[in-house]
């Protein structure tokens, strides 16, 4: 069954770098029906994409977010990871990550439970 | 950028109900339309995509419709366990900014 470990920390420090893995429970991540995907959701608020990775590398971005995040994928290790720079409070969220599948419509078809990160001091 | 405006905000029904959500973009994005279920504490749940189609394992109480900038997501024979946010996501635009509705609560009356 495909599970998703989300690790990182959970306390981030105004300025500082948000660094989030994403372990994938499969025999590989290097398939051209998916990609690679998170997503966070603010404290009561709705959800909001960040990005998506290929297993070629092929990154997309937010460009709300473009300049302080980089998304990478490591297809030996089945991981990938989200970097935030320059954080402040307004990136306290729920950060998830996603399979996008892209059959017919790209859709996100599964998703992490879910990893909470507050940006506090 | 493609703009997505789900109505109502907020909802309340009875069980047995049904209920319609209506998610509005802001230029054509054909069938790109995905729907989601979460749970307060979960992570969101597929629950249609390409607009009408039925993800694996949802019930056929689930359906959803239309096509360019009009759509919804309607449920017969309102169920406790629905009782969720219910949000839309097109995915017509480039990869780099697939955007969601503000969400639809949907609570017991």
């Amino acid at each position: 069954q495909l599970q998703f470990l989300e690790s990182g920390p959970g306390l981030v420090k105004p300025a500082e770098t948000l660094s989030l893995t994403c372990t994938v429970s499969l025999d590989s991540i290097s398939g051209t029906s998916y990609y690679w995907a998170w997503i966070r959701q603010p404290p009561g608020k709705g959800l909001e994409w960040i990005g998506n990775i290929h297993h070629t590398e092929s990154t997309y971005y937010n460009p709300s977010l473009k300049s302080r995040v980089t998304i990478s994928i490591d297809t030996s290790k089945k991981q990938f990871s989200l970097r935030l720079r320059s954080v402040t409070a307004a990136d306290t969220a729920i950060y998830f990550c996603a399979r996008v599948r892209v059959f017919m419509i790209p859709s996100i078809d599964f998703w992490g439970q879910g990893l909470p990160v507050i940006v506090s001091s | 950028d493609i703009q997505m405006t789900q109505s109502p905000s907020s909802l309340s029904a009875s069980i047995g109900d049904k209920v319609t959500i209506t998610c509005r973009a802001s230029q054509s994005i054909k069938n790109y339309l995905n729907w989601y279920q979460q749970k307060p504490g979960q992570a969101p749940k597929l629950l249609i995509y390409a607009a009408v189609s039925l993800q694996s394992e949802v019930p056929s109480r689930f359906s959803g419709g239309g096509s360019g900038t009009d759509f919804t997501l309607s449920i017969t024979g309102l169920q406790p366990d629905d009782f969720a946010t219910y949000y839309c996501q097109q995915t017509y635009s480039t990869p780099d900014m697939y955007t969601f509705g503000q969400g639809t609560k949907l609570e017991i009356k």
